[in-house]
């Protein structure tokens, strides 16, 4: 079964380095999406990225965030000065269509911050 | 707000009773979604109910949906341990899916 795939499952960086994380959404698929988790809090939206955009973002997505598909198959979140509190689960996701149709998740990226 | 809220919070039953989690929602939807999260891992979709369906069943899943009450339920019968994780709705309108805190469901063999 076709599965949305991220890389590292697991990255520790030091505070005000960049890091990218990276995901593999299912081929099919147009839509794309980050959304965090901060332990034991609920799944929050970051955004939304289609036909090459950003179609939504939310308050979370400031300037030291950027998204990117540079090919055909990766779909990258970097944080570009990273900072304690951005310490979370980071999870990718894919859709065949927008909001009518299920999104299909990754595994995580566990990001932690020192 | 967009995001769907759960209730219970957290919910703890015997194997083999039934489980009921409850959604609200406050903005028009085209659909609802429903996910489960095991402890630490990606959202796995249930089961989605357009806006103009009331019920929907898959497997031991039966959920409703009110538009009037802006409402949704899912219910698990006859629960097993492995059923043991995080619920989340997420009702879907003009923009994308969000989540809630969820409901944490406990089976207890």
């Amino acid at each position: 079964e076709p599965e949305v795939t991220q890389t590292p499952s697991h990255q520790v960086t030091q505070m005000g380095q960049e890091v990218i994380l990276r995901c593999v959404p299912i081929s099919n698929h147009l839509y794309f999406y980050w959304y965090r988790q901060i332990l034991g809090q609920k799944v929050e939206f970051l955004v939304s990225f289609y036909n090459n955009e950003i179609s939504e973002k939310s308050e979370i997505f400031d300037d030291q965030f950027s998204v990117e598909r540079p090919d055909g198959s990766n779909f990258t979140l970097k944080i570009r000065s990273t900072k304690l509190e951005d310490s979370a689960m980071y999870f990718c996701a894919s859709s065949v269509g927008s909001r009518n149709t299920e999104a299909f998740f990754g595994q995580g990226t566990r990001l932690t911050v020192v | 707000s967009q995001q769907g809220e759960e209730d219970p919070q957290a919910l703890s039953i015997q194997e083999g009773e039934n489980a009921t989690m409850n959604c609200s929602y406050k903005t028009s939807i085209n659909n609802l979604q429903w996910y489960r999260q095991n402890s630490g891992r990606g959202l796995v979709h249930l089961i989605l109910i357009r806006s103009n369906e009331r019920e929907k069943h898959s497997g031991r899943l039966r959920v409703t949906l009110d538009t009037s009450k802006k409402s949704s339920s899912l219910l698990i019968t006859a629960s097993r341990a492995a059923d043991t994780a995080s619920y989340f709705c997420a009702p879907a309108g003009a923009n994308n899916l969000f989540f809630g805190t969820g409901t944490r469901l406990t089976v207890i063999p």
